[in-house]
């Protein structure tokens, strides 16, 4: 399977607690893109990265949340101290910065809170 | 008010009917629009991708962009129940930056 991937696919956390997302993106793209989703929204736009440089962080993402791609491969999405908001879908989407925008997605993380 | 703006529905239409789908947007610096299809639980898939205003065909999707209207649209022909989901606009103002997401519009297409 060459697309984006994202493990795990579900994480059940009590509050409080410390969690770490996953994605590889496909292999050739050099953008990586972190989104959230709640229940009946669009994605929301978290962070996006070219190779391993963080070009752009939404106001949506707190200082609990932190996102690293080192070496411009795979990305890490940290989530610290959780609370019961943070309860949601996250995705991961890749692109080549080449001419076209087309971002594919991965299946995402849900993450809930208890 | 949203930047991108998406009737959520829910859309239930009978097998075989023409699907119209569609968003506004009130920034006029989108230049890319894209069509994503979300099954239940699932990450968005690409469907479309257009740049600027026109229309682009594949297949039984054809999506319309009209940039004087800031308004896109997405027709699915002769749908099918598989094509039962949430279909998401995004656009986006340069390449490869943030996209900015409609609500989504639930569609069940009955056999």
């Amino acid at each position: 399977d060459t697309g984006v991937s994202q493990n795990p696919r579900h994480k059940i956390t009590k509050r409080g607690q410390n969690v770490t997302f996953r994605c590889d993106p496909i292999s050739e793209h050099n953008r990586l893109y972190w989104y959230r989703q709640t229940l009946g929204q669009g994605p929301e736009f978290l962070t996006y990265f070219q190779n391993e440089a963080q070009l752009e962080k939404s106001r949506l993402l707190s200082d609990r949340f932190s996102a690293e791609r080192p070496k411009g491969s795979f990305s890490t999405l940290e989530i610290q101290r959780t609370e019961q908001g943070d309860s949601a879908m996250y995705l991961c989407a890749s692109s080549l910065f080449s001419g076209g925008t087309e971002a594919f997605f991965g299946q995402g993380t849900r993450l809930t809170v208890v | 008010q949203k930047e991108v703006e998406q009737d959520p529905g829910p859309l239930s239409v009978p097998e075989g009917a023409i699907v119209s789908l569609n968003c506004t947007y009130s920034n006029s610096a989108f230049q890319y629009f894209m069509w994503y299809r979300q099954y239940s639980r699932k990450g968005p898939e690409l469907l479309m991708y257009t740049y600027s205003s026109g229309n682009k065909e594949d297949g039984r999707f054809t999506a319309q962009v009209d940039k004087s209207s800031k308004y896109i649209s997405l027709f699915i022909r002769d749908s099918q129940p598989s094509d039962s989901a949430t279909y998401l606009c995004a656009m986006s103002k340069n390449t490869g930056n943030q996209f900015y997401f409609g609500t989504g519009t639930s569609l069940t297409v009955i056999p």
